[in-house]
């Protein structure tokens, strides 16, 4: 079976300051992990993806994300923060060999001029 | 190319009502998907159609049902709602079946309250 954790619920940042959205893993095979953002009432779209290829994945609007196997992690960065990026962001994971994504439960960004 | 559309936009229901959401699948996109995502919580997968064949179901009751057309457009049926049944349902399509290599691209959602 296969799970993810998103550590903090809620994170403030200041415009143009680091964002870091936590996110771990488990998995019984090796996964494919993804993080997604969801505006206000609106659906899903993908930021990246990671898919066994390399371990630091860039994504849309400047984000990143790196996988560590040993951590079983995949954080998600962006060196500075816009106001557009507030919004709420799920990070999933699917097993390489399976198709139905597990979501975390989410971590809303707020971003203050 | 047009996205994933979805319809209703918002439905409300009653206990024990049926409700017939609808998904048209992003164009060459064969493979759709539903999720229920709870106010505050992360999507849960309810079940995913290839080629107009069930590829797979989450934890789900029997009453979450579905169907996919020739066009690979779909639908979400439940029956007899629960006051459990309010959510935000999502549908997701892609190209190709049980391979998350292949993008899912998700709808704007039918959000659906039951009172």
């Amino acid at each position: 079976a296969q799970s993810v954790t998103q550590l903090g619920s809620h994170v403030s940042v200041s415009e143009g300051a680091l964002v870091l959205l936590r996110c771990n893993y488990s998995s019984s095979v090796p996964p494919y992990l993804f993080w997604y953002v969801q505006y206000p009432n609106q659906g899903l779209q993908l930021l990246l993806k990671y898919t066994s290829a390399a371990t630091l994945v860039k994504g849309i609007n400047g984000f990143e994300a790196e996988f560590k196997k040993s951590e079983t992690s995949f954080h998600l960065t962006k060196p500075s923060a816009h106001m557009s990026d507030a919004a709420e962001y799920f990070c999933a994971v699917t097993p390489s060999n399976d198709y139905k994504l597990s979501f975390g439960a989410g971590t809303t960004v707020t971003v203050r001029a | 190319e047009t996205g994933v559309t979805q319809s209703p936009t918002h439905l409300i229901k009653t206990r024990g009502q049926q409700v017939t959401l609808r998904c048209s699948s992003q164009s060459g996109h064969n493979t759709v998907s539903w999720y229920q995502q709870a106010l505050g919580q992360g999507p849960q997968f309810i079940f995913q159609y290839y080629r107009e064949e069930e590829n797979g179901r989450g934890n789900f009751p029997p009453r979450f049902s579905g169907l996919q057309f020739p066009n690979y457009s779909s639908e979400l049926n439940v029956n007899a709602l629960e006051l459990d049944d309010s959510a935000l349902y999502l549908c997701a399509s892609s190209s190709g079946r049980a391979s998350m290599q292949e993008t899912q691209y998700f709808g704007p959602g039918t959000r659906l309250l039951v009172l």
